[in-house]
């Protein structure tokens, strides 16, 4: 158990609705990122965030949006969805950021599926 | 894409034999990570390697790092069928220490 918690583990929608997905780090880590798996593009660095603020943004589409909120938990919003948006969504957390960065720790990801 | 590669993209082999994955990376690293992941589950941290490290030993594990080449490799020595998975080595992408993955080596072992 990597500590990290993940909801929901599944979900099922359609296109053009919206969904949250929500991490809850470990305790005591500042950074949070979010990672999107397909099988095309494999894993896909979309966002992190360090205290409740910003700090690097990969390839997160404009219909995607996130927050860290006080208590450190993170949702990850995808709106408008499409049938390609189907994927595995991770998120990971860890005590420090910046160039050295150490070990990420993951969730068991939450699978979406856009029918 | 600022995703490295691994090598292969897939690898079958006998309980007992060794495993070898490479990994090329494109970044100016501090460090570079190796991770393991379970089908469908979350990935799992195996070992780092910093940059001004060029060999480093983890139980079962050894990982080389040649930052002239911008490449690691990730041996796993008297394999197990539990190692089947997929291993992914991650750099430590920019100034913001986002870690970048490659496209994964998909390891089999049969027993």
């Amino acid at each position: 158990d990597s500590g990290v918690t993940q909801t929901p583990k599944h979900l099922i929608t359609a296109t053009g609705q919206r969904v949250t997905l929500r991490c809850s780090p470990r305790s005591g880590d500042l950074s949070v990122y979010w990672y999107q798996q397909s099988l095309d593009q494999g894993l896909q660095f979309l966002i992190q965030y360090y205290n409740g603020e910003e700090r690097a943004k990969g390839n997160i589409l404009e219909r995607f949006s996130a927050q860290q909120f006080p208590d450190l938990h993170s949702e990850l919003n995808l709106s408008s969805l499409e049938l390609g948006d189907s994927a595995l969504y991770f998120c990971a957390s860890s005590g420090v950021a910046g160039p050295n960065t150490g070990e990420l720790f993951f969730g068991e990801g939450s699978r979406l599926t856009v029918l | 894409s600022q995703q490295g590669e691994e090598d292969p993209q897939a690898l079958s082999i006998q309980e007992g034999e060794n495993a070898t994955m490479n990994c090329s990376y494109k970044t100016s690293i501090n460090n570079l990570q190796w991770y393991r992941q379970n089908s469908g589950r979350g990935l799992v941290h195996l070992i780092l390697i910093r940059s001004n490290e060029r060999e480093k030993h983890s139980g079962r594990l050894r990982v080389t790092l040649d930052t002239s080449k911008k490449s690691s490799s990730l041996l796993i020595t008297a394999s197990r069928a539990a190692d089947t998975a997929s291993y992914f080595c991650a750099e430590v992408g920019g100034s913001q220490g986002n870690l970048i993955f490659g496209k994964g080596t998909k390891l089999s072992v049969k027993p």
